[in-house]
């Protein structure tokens, strides 16, 4: 199996600052046929159910602020919030979903205002 | 609009059964790729089951399970009542969670739709 590990566990951050959260998979997660990386990042507020965020690592969901924005490829990936808002406040979870199950997640990354 | 609901989930004796609901709007099940993913308590995403339709556009339907549920669990669907089960069987206390239906418009391990979640928990 894939095994996605988030870095770091818990980050907090000032309100207006950036705020970086990284993920590495055990294996690639690029599909060459294709050249996409199959890489999602997902919010998730407390006591909601996650929200997809960014999928193909670094293309955003409607609606997604564009403060939320994803990159790396191949193995390593990051998602990064420009300026940190209050709404911000989540745990962001990393998942791969390279061709067939079992597709895997992150421990997640709880950012918190500081 | 898209909308998946969770029902089912309560207190259940480890060894006991429990079988969860998911009722679907804005899609077809007959032609959906749709799963479970469950969280434990303070703990991170762990996908459990999905299942898929035959399509003309995509492969044959099948159904898939993690490694932890195998054999223990089953995925079923009631296509006049457009809802997706999860039959739990021999349950553990590591099976506690919330059970999360999700779902992907473009048949991948990529879930852009969740419902709210119901909640499991396997004690004596």
């Amino acid at each position: 199996d894939i095994v996605m590990t988030q870095s770091p566990d818990s980050l907090a951050v000032s309100l207006g600052e950036r705020a970086t959260i990284n993920c590495k998979s055990s294996q690639s997660v690029l599909y060459s046929s294709n050249n996409k990386n199959y890489l999602a990042w997902y919010q998730q507020r407390p006591g909601q159910p996650p929200k997809l965020l960014i999928s193909w690592a670094s293309t955003r969901e409607s609606g997604v602020p564009d403060r939320f924005s994803g990159g790396g490829s191949g193995t390593d990936f990051t998602l990064t919030i420009s300026s940190l808002q209050a709404e911000d406040v989540a745990v962001y979870h990393c998942q791969q979903y390279y061709t067939t199950p079992p597709w895997t997640f992150g421990q997640g990354t709880k950012v918190e205002i500081k | 609009e898209v909308q998946l609901v969770e029902s089912g989930g309560g207190l259940a004796q480890p060894g006991g059964s429990l079988r969860l609901s998911c009722a679907a709007s804005g899609i077809t099940l007959s032609k959906s790729f749709i799963g479970w993913v469950r969280q434990a308590p303070g703990k991170g995403l762990e996908w459990v089951s999905v299942f898929y339709s035959d399509d003309a556009l995509h492969n044959a339907g099948g159904t898939y399970y993690a490694d932890p549920v195998r054999g223990r669990f089953t995925v079923s669907r009631d296509i006049s009542k457009n809802t997706l089960f999860l039959q739990m069987n021999s349950l553990r206390v590591e099976d506690t969670a919330v059970y999360y239906c999700v779902c992907s418009a473009s048949w991948t391990g990529l879930f852009d739709i969740w419902g709210q979640g119901t909640m499991v928990t396997v004690s004596s």
